[in-house]
């Protein structure tokens, strides 16, 4: 696509509930992000697809907490059992290169899924 | 890990010149790169810079300093539209990825 899409754009669920949050990054991008934005906060990172390498996983919070990108393009987030405190707004990013590559830190953000968690 | 820091919140007038600030650690440092967030929106690339020196790119400007693990955007001729949040964030070879680490932004407030 020409943009990076999110869906939902808004989730209300309620504490204890498992989410989806899915990510369509632009078509060729090998790289894909996942940042959360707490209100008036900063971006906190999450996860990183970057190609054929294995996701660089750091940044999730707990084991509630998995993604996977299938077929190299589409990604889906998934928050088990959620927690008031998960509300925010999550972000996808994707990237045409990887790594280390020039250009690979020009990141092209999806508008993201607001989540709240009642 | 990876730290940034930066100013929570700069205020400047219309037409003035305004410098955002960004100190960094990190192992592995490989970039900096800064990003424009308008409330409500998404985050939007605006520069980078692996070397030492001045980047410029129409009204804004980015300079790094890899001795001193410093880094600042500079922004001239200030429009009421810059009114937004500023984010630096560091390309890092830890963990061999690549990834790139925001910090905690700088909210500028352009004032008539």
């Amino acid at each position: 696509g020409a943009g990076v899409s999110q869906s939902p754009s808004n989730k209300v669920t309620e504490k204890g509930k498992d989410v989806e949050l899915r990510c369509d990054p632009i078509s060729g991008h090998t790289a894909l992000y996942w940042y959360r934005q707490s209100l008036g906060q900063g971006l906190e990172f999450l996860i990183y697809f970057q190609g054929n390498s294995a996701p660089d996983k750091s940044g999730l919070p707990s084991d509630r907490f998995s993604a996977e990108r299938t077929g190299g393009s589409v990604s889906t987030l998934t928050i088990q059992r959620t927690q008031q405190e998960d509300s925010a707004v999550y972000l996808c990013a994707s990237s045409r290169k990887t790594g280390f590559s020039s250009g690979a830190n020009v990141l092209t953000f999806g508008a993201g899924s607001r989540l709240t968690v009642l | 890990g990876q730290s940034l820091e930066q100013p929570s919140e700069v205020t400047a007038v219309e037409g003035a010149i305004v410098q955002i600030n960004c100190t960094y650690q990190t192992s592995g440092f490989y970039g900096l790169s800064w990003y424009q967030q308008h409330d409500g929106g998404a985050p939007t690339f605006l520069s980078y810079n692996a070397l030492d020196g001045l980047e410029e790119t129409g009204r804004f400007s980015s300079f790094l300093s890899r001795s001193d693990s410093y880094g600042y955007l500079l922004l001239q001729e200030l429009q009421m539209k810059d009114s937004a949040s500023y984010f630096c964030a560091v390309s890092s070879s830890s963990g061999n990825t690549g990834k790139l680490i925001f910090g905690q932004g700088t909210t500028l407030q352009v004032k008539p």
